[in-house]
């Protein structure tokens, strides 16, 4: 069965340094996701971004993040400038082509932990 | 903020169906309900989702009531591996996901 991977499973990075999380949604899936889960608290969503422009983004979404789909297969998370409250799982997701009838598909994320 | 009402937490003997209650009352005409459980730290795993006719799959069954106020996900035999949070979510198309806090199923021997 096709499944979104992510890699690293883990990332360690010293606070103030930018960090780029990759993803590979499933190859036919055009709706793509970042979430993310700090610790013992709720899944928050992040970015949705579809057609190479992002589609909705949090608050939490501010100018250190951004995304992009560098090719056809790749699409990533960098955070430009890390604090430590971003020590967080990192939840990469896609969906089929038309949003919303099929359900959003998740990897195992990234582990993120900033020093 | 999720829109939805879980209990916190359940148990259930292996073997046993496990039935998981959750409580929508403002869900909207065009919002559907999903179902995800999240293993351990793994990523949220997609179950089942429905509009307003009951549906199953080879995880599990989703009752929706008439009046779509409240659903009932049903996992017909629990099995150990089936121990996660299960999230309750209303979304309507296109909409991101809100989780909520969930229910923690733990499946006993």
């Amino acid at each position: 069965e096709p499944e979104v991977t992510q890699t690293p499973s883990h990332q360690v990075t010293q606070m103030g340094q930018e960090v780029i999380l990759r993803c590979v949604p499933i190859s036919n899936h055009l709706y793509f996701y970042w979430y993310r889960q700090i610790l013992g608290q709720k899944v928050e969503f992040l970015v949705s971004f579809y057609n190479n422009e992002i589609s909705e983004k949090s608050e939490i979404f501010d100018d250190q993040f951004s995304v992009e789909r560098p090719d056809g297969s790749n699409f990533t998370l960098k955070i430009r400038s890390t604090k430590l409250e971003d020590s967080a799982m990192y939840f990469c997701a896609s969906s089929e082509a038309r949003p919303g009838l099929g359900p959003q598909h998740f990897g195992d994320g990234t582990r993120l932990s900033i020093l | 903020d999720a829109k939805t009402t879980q209990p916190t937490s359940m148990d259930c003997a292996e073997g046993r169906a496990a039935n998981l209650p959750c409580n929508h009352s403002t869900i909207s005409g065009n919002e559907y309900v999903y179902w995800y459980r999240q293993i351990h730290s793994q990523g949220p795993q997609y179950i089942i989702h429905g509009l307003k006719n009951n549906e199953t799959n080879e995880m599990a069954s989703l009752i929706i009531t008439e009046d779509r106020k409240s659903s009932t996900l049903i996992l017909p035999h629990a099995t150990l591996r089936d121990t996660a949070v299960y999230y309750c979510i209303v979304r309507a198309i296109g909409d991101k996901l809100i989780f909520g806090t969930g229910t923690r199923l733990q499946v006993f021997p």
